[in-house]
């Protein structure tokens, strides 16, 4: 069975500009959870999709946000980007309970 | 909400002896408790988990032990090795129910020395 997949894996952008990432769950798996990495912060939960909604919210500003497709891929954005921003984005997919959780390879976002 | 505390942050054995890294967390509701490793450059692998309904569980080397009263939970790993070099992840699910986030603890980067 095919793992989660992350795309892009590297980006890289300007301060104010917006940038979308994208999730590609295990098959079958109806759960995308997106988290942030950072050195300082470790891995901080950013939200949780479950059939197209979500269904949990971390404390991340309104400048992130995601969406989930009747396919279970999931997309997150991120609109004018702060130099904070530059993290590992990582994505994690799971059949939907409190349940194993499998990560993506991540997408290593840096603002300039 | 629900918060992880996880010691040490860094802990460097000598190859063979054992390392205990330890999670307390502050939801009575989390049910949930897996421990993730994560190598250099690479994405958290799941390493073993455990339910509230559970006590201990072991996986070879490894085993973790709960104790829902006290609210805290340890990562037991036996004989290391220097493949066991990496930073291990304690978390824990913020509900009890359907939730399928988890909170995670700082991390502790372990090393293992030949």
């Amino acid at each position: 069975k095919a793992g989660v997949t992350q795309t892009p894996r590297y980006l890289i952008k300007t301060r104010g500009q917006q940038v979308t990432l994208s999730c590609s769950p295990i098959s079958g798996h109806r759960s995308v959870s997106w988290y942030q990495q950072t050195p300082g912060q470790g891995l901080q939960f950013l939200f949780e999709y479950f059939s197209e909604t979500q269904r949990n919210k971390g404390n991340f500003p309104g400048r992130f946000s995601g969406r989930q497709f009747s396919n279970s891929r999931s997309e997150m954005n991120v609109s004018t980007l702060e130099l904070g921003d530059s993290a590992l984005y990582l994505c994690a997919s799971s059949f939907g309970g409190p349940d194993t959780q499998y990560f993506g390879p991540g997408t290593r976002l840096t603002v300039l | 909400g629900e918060n992880v505390e996880q010691h040490p942050s860094t802990l460097s054995v000598q190859e063979g002896d054992s390392a205990v890294i330890k999670c307390t967390y502050s939801d009575s509701a989390s049910n949930y408790f897996p421990w993730y490793k994560q190598e250099l450059g690479k994405r958290p692998q799941l390493i073993i988990d455990i339910r509230s309904n559970v006590g201990e569980k072991k996986d070879q080397r490894i085993a973790v032990t709960l104790n829902k009263t006290a609210k805290h939970f340890s990562l037991h790993i036996t004989e290391t090795q220097p493949e066991d070099s990496a930073v291990y992840f304690c978390a824990a699910s913020t509900r009890g129910g359907s939730q399928g986030n988890l909170i995670f603890g700082k991390g502790t980067k372990l090393s293992v020395k030949p």
